[in-house]
């Protein structure tokens, strides 16, 4: 079946120090996007890339970094630098911007 | 830019009732996409209806109907009935064309009482 794995499903992160969250699709889709959850605050874009090797920052980038060496793949790294970075966090696919694929989230937990 | 509002932060009915969740949104481009999707308790987000800019037929899937009309501004969404099942969060998105990141409204709660 094809989809988007995020894994692992829940994450607990002593302060200081850098998690990182697993993104992987096997859709073949082109253009990824990581989305950061607060209660009441809808979903907001953190990073995007549209091609291999290539990604733009979204509306709240700050403390946050990734990478897309590959295709199928989009990992999100929560730095120390971000100063509150409990959340649920949601990854998505699109091939085209036509329909968006999500995975099932990682709920991260600043203990 | 992009922006996409959803007044009703939190709507409580009885089931059976009927019930509207509001959706305005603002876009400069004259190709665009609406989306709505449902959020249970469980996280993920569960498609329910993509529609783009050049189609203003409203359109019903059994006890869900949309309401798009572009002289507003908006894409409404209408749940007849209302199950309990039905309780959620439901969200309004506005992408452009292309590879362009989804833009959320901030979610409206529903909450069906039996």
């Amino acid at each position: 079946d094809g989809g988007i794995t995020q894994s692992p499903k829940y994450l607990f992160r002593k302060e200081g120090q850098n998690v990182t969250l697993s993104c992987e699709q096997n859709l073949n889709h082109d253009a990824m996007y990581w989305y950061r959850q607060d209660p009441g605050q809808g979903l907001r874009l953190i990073y995007y890339s549209q091609i291999v090797n290539d990604f733009q920052k979204g509306d709240i980038a700050e403390g946050y970094s990734v990478s897309r060496e590959k295709k199928e793949s989009f990992p999100l790294t929560v730095t120390s630098a971000q100063k509150n970075p409990t959340a649920f966090y949601l990854c998505a696919s699109s091939p085209q911007g036509r329909g968006y694929t999500f995975g099932s989230g990682t709920r991260l937990t600043v203990v | 830019a992009q922006k996409v509002t959803q007044a009703q932060t939190e709507i409580s009915v009885v089931e059976k009732e009927d019930v509207t969740l509001d959706c305005v949104y603002e876009t400069r481009d004259t190709t665009y996409y609406l989306f709505w999707y449902k959020q249970p308790p469980s996280g993920e987000l569960v498609f329910l209806i993509r529609r783009n800019s050049f189609d203003e037929q409203n359109e019903i899937s059994g006890r869900y109907s949309w309401n798009f009309q572009k002289s507003t501004s908006s894409f409404n969404f209408t749940i007849t009935a209302s199950q309990v099942v039905d309780s959620a969060v439901y969200f309004c998105a506005l992408s452009e064309e292309g590879n362009t990141p989804l833009v959320f409204g901030k979610g409206t709660r529903l909450s069906v009482i039996a």
